[in-house]
C-alpha cells in the first residue's frame, strides 16, 4: 500500500479533460510538503511533468497542471492527446517516514 | 544539460551484494543531491534514498542494507545493496533534483538487476 494514493487507471477521450487525485495525509500534502507529478511512459524513466504542487519544468506544455487542497493534490489534463497515454505517479515528503513516498501510479488511457 | 547513465551486473546470486554505478556527465557530482529510485516489473516507483555528504537519508524499510557514496574523481554515484532477495529485482534509476526544487528533474534510463541463482 503506497503512503499516497491514487486511482489505478483512468480514461478519456481525446480532446476531453481528466483529473488524477494524489491522496496524502497530514503527515505529507497536509503538512505543507510539496507535491510533484511524474509522466512514465512503456520502457522510459519517469519524466517531471509539476514541481512544487504546480509549476511546469520548461517543455511542458500548459495542459497540464497541477492543484493542492489539504491533505490531497490532483494533477488535471485538458486537450488529452492519445500521446498523453501513460503512467502517471505523484510524489511528496512523508515526515513520520522521514523519506520520499510516491503514489501508487495512475494508468491514462486515452480512448 | 546533466546526464545519468546506470550501469550494474544485470544478474546477482540471492544473499550477495548489489553494487550499481550511476556516471554523471555534462556536469559535476559535487554540490548536488543523488537519489536512487527502483521499481519492479510492472509496479510503482520506490526511493530507496539520497545520498549528499553529510545529509544522506535512506528508506527506512532498506536503510539496514543501503548504502550511498560518491566518488568525485570519476564523476560516479554508487548504490550498494546487501543481502539481495527475489524482492529487490527490479529497474533501477539514478535521479538527482531539477534547479531550485527537490522534484526529480534529471533521470538516467535504468539498469534492469534480476535477483536469481
Amino acid at each position: 500500500q503506497s503512503v499516497l494514493t491514487q486511482p489505478p487507471s483512468l480514461s478519456g477521450a481525446p480532446g476531453q479533460r481528466v483529473t488524477i487525485s494524489c491522496t496524502g495525509s497530514s503527515s505529507n500534502i497536509g503538512a505543507g510538503y510539496d507535491v510533484h507529478w511524474y509522466q512514465q511512459l512503456p520502457g522510459a524513466a519517469p519524466k517531471l511533468l509539476i514541481y512544487a504542487n504546480n509549476n511546469r519544468p520548461s517543455g511542458v506544455p500548459d495542459r497540464f497542471s497541477g492543484s493542492n487542497s489539504g491533505t490531497s493534490a490532483a494533477l488535471a489534463i485538458t486537450g488529452l492527446q492519445a500521446d498523453d497515454e501513460a503512467q502517471y505517479y505523484c510524489q511528496s515528503y512523508d515526515t513520520s517516514l522521514s523519506g520520499v513516498v510516491f503514489g501508487g501510479g495512475t494508468k491514462l488511457t486515452v480512448l | 544539460q546533466v546526464q545519468l547513465q546506470e550501469s550494474g551486473p544485470g544478474l546477482v546470486n540471492p544473499s550477495e551484494t548489489l553494487s550499481l554505478t550511476c556516471t554523471v556527465s555534462r556536469g559535476s557530482i559535487s554540490h548536488s543531491y543523488w537519489t536512487w529510485v527502483r521499481q519492479p516489473a510492472g509496479k510503482g516507483l520506490e526511493w530507496i534514498g539520497r545520498f549528499y555528504p553529510g545529509d544522506t537519508h535512506y528508506n527506512p524499510s532498506l536503510k539496514s542494507r543501503v548504502t550511498m557514496s560518491i566518488d568525485a574523481s570519476m564523476n560516479q554515484f554508487s548504490l550498494r545493496l546487501t543481502s539481495v532477495t527475489a524482492a529487490d529485482t527490479a529497474v533501477y534509476f539514478c535521479a538527482t533534483y531539477a534547479p531550485g526544487s527537490d522534484a526529480f528533474g534529471i533521470w538516467g534510463r535504468g539498469t534492469g538487476v534480476t535477483v536469481s541463482s
